[in-house]
């Protein structure tokens, strides 16, 4: 099975911070690698796919990058409605999850 | 629009069975799979398989082999997770997902559906 580890955890910023947030496998997955937000009580919102695509109606704040084993969640300047939680998935083979980064308010 | 509605909320004993519907609507139901995700109480994600709604075909976690049944109805658009055999750490919210198909994305999700065990 392919292991997703996000780093940090948890990440204290500002409004109007750059946020990156990081997300390795444990074997090459080339580009099949997507970004969701969640916010408390709510389903996961897609935001990145392919690596670095953003998904229609996603503010471009976000953006995406990496391959092979090594990705990035960037947020250019964080917003308030920003404060949730982030977790890559791979979808290269079948689909797993990072155990998530918290962004919380600083 | 694309939108996927779960059944609410179960209460069950540990040993009992549940079963969880999402209902789709906004696009052809069959030109796509639906997987299932839980999320424990504080916890990450976990993907608990998936069903081709054009085939029936599904892959289910391996963690999960025996106790989910994952299938679908065509004629409402509707796929159902049932999951047998309860205990305690299968407290969670059940969420489905369009997609699961080859390098196939999950979006959108339902809503979600919270499954509590409890004796």
């Amino acid at each position: 099975d392919i292991q997703m580890t996000q780093s940090p955890s948890t990440l204290s910023a500002s409004v109007g911070d750059r946020v990156t947030i990081t997300c390795r496998a444990s074997q090459s997955i080339s580009s099949w690698l997507a970004w969701y937000q969640q916010k408390p009580g709510k389903a996961p919102k897609l935001l990145i796919y392919k690596a670095s695509s953003l998904e229609s109606g996603v503010p471009s704040r976000f953006s995406g990058s990496g391959s092979g084993t090594e990705f990035t969640l960037t947020i250019s300047s964080l917003q308030p409605d920003d404060f949730a939680t982030y977790y890559c998935q791979q979808y290269n083979t079948y689909w797993t999850f990072g155990q998530g980064t918290k962004v919380e308010i600083k | 629009q694309v939108q996927l509605v779960q059944s609410g909320a179960e209460v069950k004993k540990p040993g009992a069975s549940v079963k969880v519907s999402c209902k789709a609507s906004g696009y052809t139901f069959t030109s796509y799979g639906i997987s299932w995700v839980r999320q424990a109480p504080g916890q990450g994600l976990e993907w608990m398989g998936w069903i081709s709604a054009y085939n029936g075909n599904t892959n289910y976690a391996q963690k999960l082999q025996g106790r989910v049944t994952m299938t679908t109805d065509t004629s409402t658009s509707t796929a159902y997770m049932e999951l047998r055999s309860l205990r305690s750490d299968d407290t969670a919210v059940y969420y489905c997902a369009r997609g699961g198909g080859f390098r196939e994305l999950l979006s959108p999700w339902g809503q979600g559906t919270l499954v509590t065990v409890s004796s």
